[in-house]
Order: structure tokens, then C-alpha cells, then sequence
């Protein structure tokens, strides 16, 4: 079982759909990080948690660390919102350890 | 344009060569995070490098080495190099060392071994 898991692994929705997007990890984290990988390749960074919630624009992110269990919300989706979306998260102080997950594969159709 | 630039863009190169890539962190980042990803192990992180000395390990292999230069810039030298190391290779750059600083990641480097 690896130690951060994502679902879904591929999900298509329609243009205006919300969509959600799941990290659960089993290990303690000082943050969890998600990202978001363009079909190109490129890498953004899009949010870094360590409690409760943040938002940026469409995008909400959550955690909870009792559940160990993190949420990255997008509201009105959008077909340039189509990318595959990575959780990572990282260890408690003294490990600096980065663990991803597989990645959720989003595509918006318009 | 995330401010942190990676050279070569791409590298076409042959089983027991050795190669060099290179990363420039965003102007005042002082923290330097090389990670490789390939189609079957997905995002891995490598090492960290902070104001030049080395702060974390992860999955990195002993063919492999980095170093974090006075300037700031990085460099991650990967020799022997094998089918397998066949990847993408991003560096990302944060102000800081800690966990919770923002990573801007490059555009990386497409390490191709033949």
C-alpha cells in the first residue's frame, strides 16, 4: 500500500462541474503540498497545507491531519483546468522526506 | 514563468555515459529541490540543497550526486547511466528550507538513454 494514496485516478467532468480530488496518507507530515502538472509537462505549485484550509481563486484545499486526509476542491471547472493534480507530502521535522502520489488525471470537457 | 530555469531542455545520451543538469533557483531562493520523473515510478524526490549545503535525502542513487554552488545555482550529475534513468527531471527552488515554503518548480530536463 503506498503511503500517500489519490483517488480518483482519472476523472472527467463536464465544464462548470465542481470537482473534487482526494489525498489520503498514512505517515505523520509536517505539510502536504499539492500541485498541478500541465499536459506539457510543466509543474506549478498550487497549494502548501499544514491545517485547515486555503484558497486561491476557483481552487479550495483542506486538511484534516487527525484524518490524515487532505481535499483539493475546484468550483466552476473549466477545460484549462485540465491537468493531472499530484499530492505530496512531507515528513515530520528530521525527515525532509517528499512523498508523492500516482496523481489524479483530470480532463473538463467544454 | 515560475523564475527557475533548467538546462538542457532535452539530452539524448547512451548506456555508461555521464551526464550534467542544471538548475538556476529564482532570484533570492536560497533552498534547491531536485526531483525525477519516470512513467513507472512517478514523482520522486532526489535531494535538497540549501545555501549550498546538502539538507535532505530521498531516492537517490549512488551513480548520482548534486552539489549547490556559492551563486546559488545546482547542478545534478548522473553517471553510468542506465536505460532506466531514462526520466524527467525538475528542479524547484523555495526561499527557505522549511516545510511549509512555497516550491517553484522548473521547467525540466528530459533525460533520454539509449
Amino acid at each position: 500500500k503506498n503511503e500517500v494514496e489519490q483517488s480518483p485516478q482519472n476523472l472527467t467532468a463536464q465544464e462548470g462541474e465542481f470537482i473534487t480530488i482526494n489525498c489520503s496518507y498514512s505517515v505523520g507530515i509536517s505539510a502536504l503540498h499539492w500541485l498541478q502538472q500541465h499536459p506539457g509537462g510543466g509543474i506549478v505549485s498550487l497549494f502548501m497545507l499544514s491545517s485547515g484550509k486555503k484558497k486561491h481563486g476557483r481552487l479550495i484545499a483542506t486538511i484534516n491531519i487527525q484524518e490524515k486526509h487532505s481535499s483539493l476542491h475546484i468550483t466552476a471547472s473549466h477545460p484549462r483546468d485540465s491537468a493531472v493534480y499530484i499530492c505530496a507530502v512531507k515528513g515530520i521535522s528530521g525527515t525532509y522526506k517528499y512523498i508523492f502520489g500516482t496523481g489524479t488525471r483530470l480532463k473538463v470537457l467544454a | 514563468d515560475s523564475g527557475v530555469t533548467q538546462t538542457p531542455k532535452h539530452l539524448i545520451t547512451a548506456t555508461g555515459q555521464r551526464v550534467t543538469l542544471r538548475c538556476s533557483p529564482r532570484s533570492g531562493d536560497l533552498s534547491v529541490y531536485w526531483y525525477q520523473q519516470s512513467l513507472d515510478q512517478g514523482l520522486q524526490f532526489l535531494i535538497q540543497y540549501y545555501n549550498g549545503e546538502e539538507r535532505a535525502k530521498g531516492n537517490i542513487l549512488e551513480r548520482f550526486s548534486a552539489q549547490q554552488f556559492p551563486d546559488l545555482h545546482s547542478e545534478l550529475n548522473l553517471s553510468s547511466l542506465e536505460l532506466g534513468d531514462s526520466a524527467l527531471y525538475f528542479c524547484a527552488s523555495s526561499s527557505f528550507e522549511g516545510s511549509y515554503n512555497e516550491q517553484f518548480f522548473g521547467p525540466g530536463t528530459r533525460l533520454t538513454v539509449l
